[in-house]
């Protein structure tokens, strides 16, 4: 399979505990994205990397959130103490380039429940 | 505030009909736009984008209509097919950003 990565596709976890979720994007794209789905909501921005630049963080919610991609491909998002507001579905998507040429290709989603 | 609009969750098309979903922007920086559809438990695929510089673009059955002093585009599928059921999202970006602004999704319903 070429697609987009997500490991797990589910997860539950107790509030208060820590989350990595993980993307394996399309090999050769040098961009990756992370948004998340909130029920009825629409996809939210919440982190960019693009090759060696330094990524872009604006849209994490709290300093609860990080990621990071190593080597240039696989990327982890690590919650930390897990509060129920976090429950959502997980977007990992990649591009071959950045620019609007370059639609971005997701992944199925982790879907996360914070209970 | 919500940049990107889709007011309609919900649409029902019969089979063979146009089907027509609307989406409306706030931000006036905005100058590229995207259309991306969404089956149940699969992430968004990407189906058809336009420019600001243009007022239409065409894709098969996929047309993208953008109305800049409205501040508002459509997609129109036709006809339709029951395939075309999914949750269709619009997005936004501006001055080659990364960053898409979507809005919440319209849910399509074509029946056979």
């Amino acid at each position: 399979g070429a697609g987009v990565s997500q490991s797990p596709s589910n997860k539950v976890t107790e509030k208060g505990k820590d989350v990595e979720l993980r993307c394996d994007p399309i090999s050769g794209h040098t961009a990756l994205y992370w948004y998340r789905q909130s029920l009825g909501q629409g996809l939210e921005f919440l982190i960019y990397f693009q090759g060696n630049s330094a990524p872009d963080k604006s849209g994490l919610p709290s300093d609860r959130f990080s990621a990071e991609r190593t080597g240039g491909s696989v990327s982890t998002l690590t919650i930390q103490r897990t509060q129920q507001e976090d429950s959502a579905v997980y977007l990992c998507a990649s591009s071959k380039e950045t620019g609007n040429n370059s639609p971005l290709h997701f992944g199925n989603g982790t879907r996360l429940t914070v209970t | 505030d919500q940049q990107v609009k889709q007011n309609s969750p919900s649409l029902s098309v019969q089979e063979g009909r146009i089907s027509i979903l609307n989406c409306d922007y706030t931000n006036s920086m905005f100058d590229y736009f995207l259309w991306y559809k969404k089956y149940p438990a699969e992430g968004p695929t990407f189906l058809i984008s336009i420019s600001s510089i243009k007022d239409k673009n065409e894709d098969g059955r996929f047309t993208v209509f953008l109305n800049k002093s409205a501040k508002h585009l459509s997609l129109h599928i036709v006809p339709s097919q029951p395939g075309d059921s999914a949750v269709y999202f619009c997005a936004a970006t501006q001055g080659g950003s990364e960053k898409l602004v979507f809005g919440k999704g319209t849910k399509l319903t074509v029946n056979p």
